[in-house]
């Protein structure tokens, strides 16, 4: 039972790099999210989706952008990464967006020099 | 606006009850979640409190009061491998979970 599998574990960019980080679940989730987690500070949410085709702005969506085609994946694309997206990333899921807990991958580190 | 607060950090001592405390001001309530966090790993679920007062699963205790804005988490027999982040997070009117920063626990022996 994988749960919640995030690709890759680690990266190192260039400033103006792109990348993709892909996030998959196998539990059926309608919902699925991309969270950004600093030091010192809580979650963010950078894009969620309530269902496959769909997809909306969290807190700092700016940076980024995200597809969701089939239900079990959710893909985060940095167009043109720059320092500022050095952080972890962590893709979570939920069966509905209504009071039920969120399961989370084990996270992409991600470093822009 | 929207604003969870958490200690930063506590100590306790292995085998004892530490209570870590969580205060939130939100646009609309619709619970309150603890997840724990091992140092570079996912955070994954405790426990979720809609209603006030108190929610009991073995070791871990979760208590609400709306009115007051206000949840705690209470951790007994505490072990060694309870040495984590502990982060609160509240439900908003739109469903979305607002997080605090995490309060790190330190378990010594």
């Amino acid at each position: 039972n994988a749960g919640v599998t995030q690709t890759p574990k680690f990266r190192v960019l260039k400033t103006g790099q792109s990348m993709t980080l892909l996030c998959a679940q196998d539990m059926n989730h309608e919902y699925m999210y991309w969270y950004r987690q600093d030091p010192g500070m809580g979650l963010r949410l950078i894009h969620y989706s309530v269902g496959e085709g769909t997809t909306a702005k969290g807190e700092v969506p700016d940076g980024y952008n995200v597809s969701r085609l089939k239900k079990q994946n959710f893909l985060l694309g940095l167009e043109s990464a720059a320092p500022s997206q050095t952080s972890v990333y962590f893709c979570a899921s939920s069966p509905s967006g209504e009071s039920q807990p969120q399961h989370f991958g084990d996270g992409t580190r991600l470093s822009i020099l | 606006g929207q604003n969870i607060d958490q200690p930063t950090e506590m100590t306790a001592t292995e085998g004892a009850i530490v209570q870590i405390n969580c205060t939130y001001q939100t646009s609309g309530f619709n619970g309150l979640f603890w997840y724990q966090q091992h140092a570079g790993e996912a955070p994954t679920f405790l426990s979720y409190n809609v209603l006030d007062g108190l929610e009991e699963k073995g070791r871990f205790s979760s208590f609400l009061s709306r009115s007051k804005g206000y949840s705690y988490l209470l951790l007994k027999e505490l072990q060694m491998k309870d040495s984590a982040s502990y982060l609160c997070a509240d439900m908003d009117s739109n469903y979305q979970l607002i997080w605090g920063a995490g309060t790190k626990l330190i378990i010594k022996p």
